[in-house]
């Protein structure tokens, strides 16, 4: 089966500057990934995702890159807040078949001021 | 309005009671799914339905039980249950198998 793996685990920046989290993932079949942002206490919620006819997505401050020979995605936010402060996740689907989304292992970003 | 709604938030019990969390999507999807999300926030899919009939059971001890009376709602039973069944349970749903997926905010569940 799928197996995605998510770097780093936890990330700290200063506010304003740029944040990057990377993914990898195993099935060269998966077509679809994408982002989840948690908060405390709440459920994740899909920030951006991208599927496998397109390489770059981009919405404001958020963009994805994807690289299908190389089997990983990247999720840049820039310009970061405090409010960007939580845990993201990283996730791949084949699509179809009951859409079974499997996850990374989350990254917690930490925005200091 | 909130689109995907669990009920309820926490759920304190002991080992093996019988308990069910209940889900509703307001948003007309076809789809319905149940992640469970451990203790170190891992999330992994359990069921999902399509339009009332399951479609995924990601090897769930049958002690787990998802039951669909309409497309809207999807509800999970739980029967005697674990210590390590103690995690967060998230709902989620689809337009179809082909959109994207959009949770709800978790039953908190705890065994003593």
């Amino acid at each position: 089966g799928e197996n995605v793996e998510q770097h780093p685990s936890t990330l700290s920046v200063q506010e304003g500057d740029s944040a990057v989290i990377k993914c990898t993932y195993s099935d060269s079949a998966s077509n679809y990934f994408p982002w989840y942002k948690q908060e405390l206490g709440k459920g994740p919620q899909l920030i951006i995702d991208i599927r496998s006819n397109v390489g770059e997505k981009k919405d404001q401050r958020i963009a994805v890159t994807l690289n299908k020979t190389a089997k990983h995605f990247s999720l840049h936010i820039t310009e970061t807040q405090p409010e960007d402060s939580a845990v993201y996740f990283c996730a791949a689907s084949m699509g179809g078949g009951g859409n079974k989304l499997t996850f990374g292992t989350g990254t917690q970003l930490k925005v200091e001021l | 309005d909130t689109a995907v709604s669990q009920t309820p938030k926490y759920l304190v019990t002991q080992m093996g009671n019988d308990k069910s969390i209940k889900c509703e999507q307001n948003l007309g999807h076809d789809t319905m799914y149940w992640y469970k999300q451990d203790s170190k926030k891992f999330l992994k899919i359990m069921f999902s339905y399509n339009n009332k009939e399951l479609i995924i059971n990601e090897t769930v001890p049958n002690r787990f039980s998802p039951k669909s009376p309409d497309k809207a709602h999807l509800n999970l039973h739980i029967n005697s249950l674990e210590l390590g069944d103690s995690a967060v349970y998230f709902c989620a749903s689809s337009q179809d198998s082909n959109q994207p997926q959009h949770f709800g905010d978790g039953t908190r569940l705890s065994i003593l």
